[in-house]
């Protein structure tokens, strides 16, 4: 089967660096993402890591390693917009599949 | 460019009563479809996906089904609801490769009364 486990909750203020992490295990491995999600919305994309290392889209990077099924979701310069649920998702039992964990819950304060 | 369209917002029913929501995904052909459900503060539980017109996985047993009658149109349905069955379902799609992009629905608020 596939699972994923994330903290359910962070805490940062405004302006900082906080690193939401994710561990996986999934029978097939073909990627790991996040998407964002504000409360009463639906997720939203905003990285996918195929590859070990670091991607960065803005103030967001987002890094893998596939040998420890690890990744992370990096987050600078905080804004309050910023306040929002965050899931890592993989793709695993064959690729089209995509299976979210329980997401962690980012709030950012003043 | 591709959209995707899920109704209705919010629906309340009672308990008993069936159920029918839908989602059509504009400006793609053959897309993977997808409904998940999220309880209050909870993450996205998959229920089904489909590959094709016809195919249909399902991933927790439960009182709902699905259907794709059409290339871009997925139903999710239930003869009688639970209480249980209240939750925020969400539809969304993906190409057929490994890119995990998916784009959601804006998402159906369901309450069971």
């Amino acid at each position: 089967g596939q699972s994923l486990e994330q903290p359910s909750e962070v805490t940062a203020v405004e302006g900082a660096i906080v690193q939401i992490n994710c561990t996986y295990q999934t029978s097939g491995f073909y990627g790991l993402s996040w998407y964002q999600q504000h409360d009463g919305g639906a997720p939203t994309f905003l990285s996918y890591n195929a590859l070990d290392g670091l991607e960065e889209t803005g103030r967001f990077s987002s890094f893998l390693s596939r040998s420890d099924s690890y990744g992370y979701l990096l987050l600078q310069e905080l804004q309050m917009k910023d306040s929002a649920s965050y899931f890592c998702a993989v793709r695993g039992g064959g690729y089209n599949k995509l299976i979210f964990g329980a997401g962690t819950r980012l709030a950012v304060h003043p | 460019s591709q959209t995707i369209h899920q109704w209705p917002a919010t629906l309340v029913q009672p308990v008993g009563s069936p159920l029918s929501l839908e989602c059509t995904v504009e400006g793609t052909s053959n897309p993977n479809l997808y409904w998940y459900r999220q309880a209050a503060g909870r993450g996205l539980q998959l229920l089904f996906y489909s590959v094709g017109i016809g195919q249909i996985s399902s991933e927790v047993p439960q009182n709902l089904s699905a259907s794709r009658p059409q290339d871009r149109q997925f139903i999710l349905s239930s003869k009688k609801l639970l209480l249980s069955d209240s939750g925020f379902y969400l539809c969304a799609w993906s190409v057929t490769d490994m890119n995990t992009e998916a784009f959601f629905g804006q998402g159906t608020r369901l309450t069971v009364v």
